[in-house]
This record gives C-alpha cells, sequence and structure tokens, in this order.
C-alpha cells in the first residue's frame, strides 16, 4: 500500500470554527491532491498540488484553502466551517511520468454541526 | 474531458465474470481509459487503465472497441471481495493528471 496518512480519521466540529487536515506520504510523489465525497456526487476534486508551495484549485475549491511547505504534507484548511462541509475528504498522490495512476488515502470523515 | 456513461448497478455471481461496460462516445485520441474501484468506504484504488489496446493485469481485463467509443472492464472470476463501486474515467494524457470521477457502477457480487 502506498505510504498516505490522513489526520484526522474523524472529526466533528462546530459551524464557524477553523479546521486543518493533513495529508502526509512517504512515497515522495510530486502531485498530491485533496477530494471530498458526498453521496449522490461522487468524488470531487478541491485542491491540488503539483509542487512544493505549488497549488492549484479543483472543480470545488470555495471555503477551502491548502498549503504544501513540504514535499510530504499538504494540509487543507477550512477557515470557518460550514454545515455544507460536512464530508468524508481524501487526499491522493501521483508521480508524473508514470502511468498516472492515483494512490487514494483512507479518508477523513468530517461532521459540521 | 470526455464525459463517461455507466451503469448505476449491476450484479453477479460468485465465481463468474462480471463485465461492466462504459460509454465515452466523446473521447479524443490522446485521452486514457482508466478503472478504479471504492470498496466500501476506503480510499479508491486503481485498477487498469488503456489506451487502445486491451490490457490485462492481475486484477482485471480492459477491453476497448476499435472506435474507442466505449470499454468493458472484466474481473474473470467474481469473488465477494469485489462488491464495490467501479469507475471509469477518461483522462488526458501527459500533462494532466487530475481524474474527474462519475458515480460509477456499484457492482454486487452474490454468493
Amino acid at each position: 500500500d502506498a505510504g498516505i496518512t490522513q489526520s484526522p480519521r474523524h472529526k466533528v466540529t462546530e459551524t464557524g470554527t477553523p479546521v486543518t487536515l493533513r495529508c502526509h506520504q512517504t512515497e515522495n510523489h510530486r502531485y498530491m491532491y485533496w477530494y471530498r465525497q458526498d453521496p449522490g456526487h461522487g468524488l470531487r476534486l478541491i485542491h491540488y498540488s503539483y509542487g512544493v508551495k505549488d497549488t492549484d484549485k479543483g472543480e470545488v475549491s470555495d471555503g477551502y484553502s491548502v498549503s504544501r511547505s513540504k514535499t510530504e504534507d499538504f494540509l487543507l484548511t477550512l477557515e470557518s466551517a460550514t454545515s455544507s462541509q460536512t464530508s468524508v475528504y481524501f487526499c491522493a498522490i501521483s508521480e508524473p511520468g508514470s502511468t498516472g495512476e492515483l494512490f487514494f488515502g483512507e479518508g477523513s470523515r468530517l461532521t459540521v454541526l | 474531458d470526455a464525459k463517461t456513461t455507466q451503469p448505476t448497478s449491476m450484479d453477479c455471481a460468485e465465481g463468474r465474470a462480471a463485465n461492466l461496460p462504459c460509454n465515452h462516445s466523446t473521447i479524443s485520441g490522446n485521452e486514457y481509459v482508466y478503472w478504479y474501484r471504492q470498496i466500501h468506504s476506503q480510499g479508491p484504488q486503481y485498477i487498469i487503465h488503456g489506451l487502445k489496446n486491451n490490457e490485462t493485469n492481475e486484477m482485471a481485463s480492459l477491453i476497448i472497441t476499435e472506435d474507442r467509443k466505449s470499454s468493458t472492464l472484466i474481473l474473470p472470476h467474481a469473488t465477494l471481495r469485489d462488491t464495490a463501486v467501479y469507475y471509469c474515467i477518461v483522462r488526458p494524457g501527459a500533462g494532466s493528471y487530475q481524474l474527474t470521477f462519475g458515480k460509477g457502477t456499484k457492482l454486487s457480487v452474490i454468493p
């Protein structure tokens, strides 16, 4: 299994509080991604990173920010959580020049009350 | 990116071949077909991918029609552990590493 660790795995928070999810990889892959998964919507890309300090928006980036100060860590921040951000969040990694395969973490379940 | 169409759900008897279809009629010449699956609430798992030739690995076979407008993922001997949601994804070749997931096919393997 790819060395991807997401933390926390489960979190319950209240509306308006800041939340940071962490994705840590030990594979030294260049690309990292954050997806969210909701019933009826499948997986949707929030943000991705193509290198340290290089990030870009995905299709559902509003309300989220990301940072990548080291190759191994990709942080997803909800500055002020809302109930619509209740979801399961998946981190993924990939390496350019390979098959393009994405390796996914086990997910972080966030509940915003 | 090309859009894909998959059946919402399928059943397959344990031990039989599971054939999961995918339509991608707007696929362009440099786009690959990828298949992933997601078991229960785990992260998606890569299965196989191809451009125009049929492909086989230890998990499955991928059959792509000659006009590349559709493909079929074949699990040769389905087991209960193959029960999952299967996603067919079309991705541009070099220079794009994002995957756009649709809703996939829920495959239920029946004992």
